[in-house]
């Protein structure tokens, strides 16, 4: 299997910035996905790596090290509509080329 | 119109009775999947499907079943549910994926909450 990690909580203002890591182990690295997920709802495309570096879309940036095995997800200027999880997927040949779920971070913005 | 839709969306049971949760889609993807998700836990496999004839295991298949009747349904059957598959039910979908070299985004239902007394 896959193991990947990431923090289970953050706390963050209104318009600050937070940074959610996510580690992850595997072999033949095929992809990292960031999905949101708001409480009781469907997880929502945000963001996709597959080469290192850092990929922006608007006030969210993901980046990847592929040899460090490490991403993060850049939520700037907070909004409270951004209080929701963080989901961190990374498929590789470990998990035959599914996706593998990290646990989530549950980031809470305050005013 | 929702492009992934799931029922039930709220189901609650007794242990021992056979459940069915359905899922449609209109994406037109060949690739569906089925993931429970617990608390602390995260999303886990169920089982996925490239195609009609296609079924294969996930991370937790025991005490599950699929079919997919169509491209664009596949179902997910609990035979004898018992209280341990109280969870959070989501179906997917992708267009690619699933092979090496080529990752895609899922998209995903709204989820059947299910509760087994």
């Amino acid at each position: 299997g896959q193991n990947i990690d990431q923090p289970t909580e953050m706390t963050a203002t209104e318009g600050a910035i937070v940074q959610i890591n996510c580690t992850y182990q595997t072999s033949g690295f095929n992809g990292l996905f960031w999905y949101q997920q708001h409480a009781g709802e469907a997880p929502t495309f945000l963001s996709y790596n597959v080469l290192d570096g850092l990929e922006e879309k608007g006030r969210f940036s993901s980046f990847l090290s592929r040899s460090k095995g490490y991403s993060y997800l850049l939520l700037k200027e907070l909004q409270m509509k951004d209080s929701a999880s963080y989901l961190c997927a990374v498929s590789g040949r470990s998990n035959d080329y599914k996706l593998s779920f990290g646990a989530g971070t549950t980031v809470t913005v305050r005013a | 119109d929702a492009d992934v839709t799931q029922t039930p969306r709220n189901r609650i049971t007794k242990t021992g009775k056979r459940i069915m949760l359905e899922c449609s889609q209109t994406k037109g993807h060949d690739r569906m999947y089925w993931y429970r998700q617990d608390p602390g836990l995260g999303l886990r496999l169920i089982y996925y499907s490239f195609d009609v004839k296609d079924m294969n295991k996930g991370e937790i298949s025991d005490g599950y079943s699929v079919s997919r009747q169509a491209q664009a349904k596949f179902s997910l059957s609990l035979e004898s549910a018992i209280p341990n598959q109280t969870a959070l039910y989501f179906c997917a979908t992708s267009d690619l994926g699933g092979l090496a070299g080529v990752s895609d985004t899922q998209y995903f239902g709204p989820g059947t909450r299910l509760t087994v007394l």
